[in-house]
């Protein structure tokens, strides 16, 4: 079942920040979490393994609240360069092989 | 480093044909990969899931005989598309995991097939 993904777009200024949810309705080992610009294959960012973690890749960090099975992707001081769809992708503790389920995408539109 | 490749980035094909898309992991071995396909502006939906030296498992609703996928090496999975047809045209996406601590999926270039 795919993870909900909140909101599905969001317009930012350049300097900006943003937040974007991922949400499961199955216990989490982890989240991982992609950026897609038009036309390109998805760009990992980062990975979460423990409730309560967070990670960081440039000015954009990531928690995750194991308990609540849901994880928040941080955008600061947007840049131009963050614009894209970001998707979480999440491997369920019952999921064998690393599957992933991947949410519908956040678009994500930096404007200078 | 964790570089996937996939070839190739495009392919034009007429109905009926077989197309195949190649996966490899250039400088890590990966026991296992990943077979997704997305249309456009939706998300990515998970196929299959290549196991080296064993067979595949396809996601529900995904055809086996329609979307057959080997992987024969550690660095290569093929997932080649079978009398392909019109409503195949999409962007074919292989991960490949690495394993560790942290157990990172990397995703290869994408192929985009367009069927006549």
């Amino acid at each position: 079942q795919q993870p909900v993904q909140s909101p599905q777009a969001v317009i930012l200024r350049e300097g900006e920040d943003a937040v974007i949810n991922c949400s499961s309705s199955k216990a989490l080992y982890s989240v991982h979490w992609y950026r897609q610009k038009h036309g390109e294959a998805p760009v990992f960012l980062m990975i979460l393994l423990k409730g309560g973690e967070q990670k960081g890749h440039e000015k954009i960090s990531a928690s995750f609240n194991e308990k609540k099975q849901q994880s928040s992707l941080y955008l600061t001081a947007s840049q131009l360069s963050y614009s894209g769809t970001y998707f979480c992708g999440t491997e369920a503790t019952t999921d064998s092989w690393g599957k992933l389920q991947f949410g519908a995408g956040t678009q994500v539109v930096v404007t200078p | 480093g964790a570089v996937v490749s996939q070839h190739p980035s495009w392919v034009i094909c007429k109905s009926g044909t077989s197309v195949k898309i190649e996966c490899r992991s250039l400088d890590f071995q990966a026991t296992t990969m990943f077979w997704y396909r997305q249309f456009p502006k939706q998300s990515l939906m998970l196929m299959a899931t290549s196991n080296e030296g064993s067979k595949a498992t396809y996601e529900q609703g995904v055809e086996k005989d329609k979307f057959l996928i080997n992987h024969a090496s550690l660095t290569l999975s093929t997932l080649t598309v079978t009398s392909a047809h019109p409503e195949d045209s999409s962007f074919y996406i292989c991960s490949a995991r690495v394993s560790g601590v942290q157990e990172t999926q990397y995703f290869g270039p994408g192929t985009r097939l367009l069927v006549l």
